[in-house]
């Protein structure tokens, strides 16, 4: 198994619907997780840290589920520039803190 | 403004031929590191830093060298690049590994024939 895992997709959402994605990670000792947004052929950007709690910016929620061992990103009244590959990443327990990183999901949002 | 610049953004070159891609940040980050993108591979880690002078080996570094002896710099050497080393290569750095989310270079798409 790996220890970060997400679902490639391509999801194809049309414009406004929600849309949510998990990414399940392995190592229950993990202790920061982010999901970052990467277009085409560019660098990744952060989009959000992930809190215990669940946070929000904007059309964004971002949850972690500890006992299941899964973060999740929902994108709410999807927008064409929401169009982007979404990677996860989470650091391992080791000393070292490495980050895991899931190899993306694929969101298409369709006029 | 606050960036990490990766030179050159294209390069493409012959096998054997030493290459150097450059990587520096403005940021005072203690953490920096260097990744390879592959299809279906995602991201890679190649080398890493947690500070001046020291570096360590992340999952893919044959073949691969890298130097810290500036905070702000962190170049990726290939002393002979074969053409499995044709990637999409980005440096990051953070102001710590693991907690602080990372700040990556706008990528070096490297072509090795």
């Amino acid at each position: 198994r790996k220890e970060v895992e997400q679902d490639p997709g391509p999801f194809n959402v049309p414009e406004g619907a929600t849309v949510a994605f998990n990414c399940t990670y392995s190592n229950s000792a993990s202790q920061s997780f982010f999901w970052y947004r990467q277009d085409c052929r560019k660098e990744p950007k952060l989009l959000m840290s992930v809190y215990s709690s669940g946070n929000e910016d904007g059309r964004f929620t971002a949850q972690l589920n500890r006992a299941s061992q899964y973060i999740s990103l929902l994108i709410r009244d999807s927008k064409l520039s929401d169009s982007a590959t979404y990677l996860c990443a989470v650091t391992n327990a080791g000393n070292n803190r490495k980050l895991i990183w899931g190899l993306g999901t694929s969101l298409a949002v369709n006029p | 403004e606050a960036q990490v610049t990766q030179n050159p953004r294209y390069l493409i070159t012959v096998t054997g031929k030493k290459l150097t891609v450059t990587c520096s940040q403005n940021m005072n980050h203690e953490y920096m590191s260097w990744y390879r993108q592959d299809p279906g591979l995602g991201l890679r880690q190649i080398y890493y830093s947690m500070n001046v002078e020291v570096t360590d080996k992340g999952d893919v570094p044959e073949g691969y060298k890298v130097s810290r002896k500036e905070k702000r710099n962190f170049p990726l050497i290939l002393e002979s690049p074969s053409p499995n080393q044709t990637s999409l290569y980005f440096c990051a750095s953070s102001p710590l590994q693991g907690s602080s989310p990372l700040h990556f270079g706008n990528g070096t798409r490297l072509t090795v024939t």
